[in-house]
């Protein structure tokens, strides 16, 4: 079945960097959702693409919906202290079945 | 907030034992997700409905269930509780099937 790969798996960053991630798959999305998981809570959506090449922007965050549709990227520009915690990607087929797959999250550290 | 609710928030049971999960949607959601995430682990899709009808099933056990009743919310139940079941469990809901998830904070369950 279709499987997503994130990398890196864990970031160890200086407060003020600008952070990368990567969100690649072997099979197709229609739809790249970047979600944020603070520990002991529920998953919160930062940023949704609909269209291979698009690129969105959420305040410090900025997301790429990759020209294959394979992949997605997520930056953070000037990383701050509540940046922690573990950024999950997910992709979504638009099937009868419109199942979304999540990645197996990147787990951000941020050094003050 | 997300406007998903999830109860109860915490769950301690026996091995052998049965639970029931409940989720109520954010207002006007006509589909819901159910996934499991164990210790360190990333999201895992159980199960999706639309509507009251069941959409798209992932890694769920036959000692699982779950359902969507008419006004929306949906219970999950587990049975012949096993250690493994150790977990948190969210539930997402959507308007339709091809919108972005939005999650609750998740029910802790853990069997002893």
């Amino acid at each position: 079945g279709q499987q997503l790969n994130q990398s890196p798996q864990s970031m160890f960053i200086q407060e003020g960097e600008d952070v990368s991630m990567n969100c690649t798959s072997s099979s197709i999305f229609n739809t790249w959702l970047w979600y944020k998981q603070d520990p002991g809570e529920g998953p919160v959506l930062l940023i949704a693409l609909y269209k291979a090449g698009e690129l969105t922007s959420n305040g410090r965050l900025t997301a790429q919906f990759g020209i294959t549709r394979k992949d997605s990227f997520l930056n953070i520009s000037a990383s701050i202290p509540s940046d922690v915690g573990i950024y999950f990607c997910a992709g979504q087929l638009r099937t009868s079945y419109d199942k979304v797959i999540f990645g197996p999250g990147t787990s951000l550290s941020v050094i003050p | 907030d997300s406007g998903v609710t999830q109860t109860p928030k915490h769950l301690i049971t026996a091995t052998g034992q049965r639970v029931t999960l409940r989720c109520s949607p954010r207002s006007g959601d006509l589909s819901v997700y159910w996934y499991q995430q164990s210790l360190d682990q990333g999201l895992q899709f159980l199960i999706q409905y639309y509507n009251g009808e069941e959409r798209a099933k992932g890694n769920i056990l036959e000692r699982f269930s779950a359902q969507q009743f008419p006004d929306l919310h949906s219970e999950l139940n587990l049975s012949s509780l096993e250690l493994g079941d150790s977990a948190l469990y969210f539930c997402a809901s959507s308007v339709e099937t091809r919108s972005p998830l939005h999650f609750g904070n998740g029910t802790r369950l853990t069997v002893t």
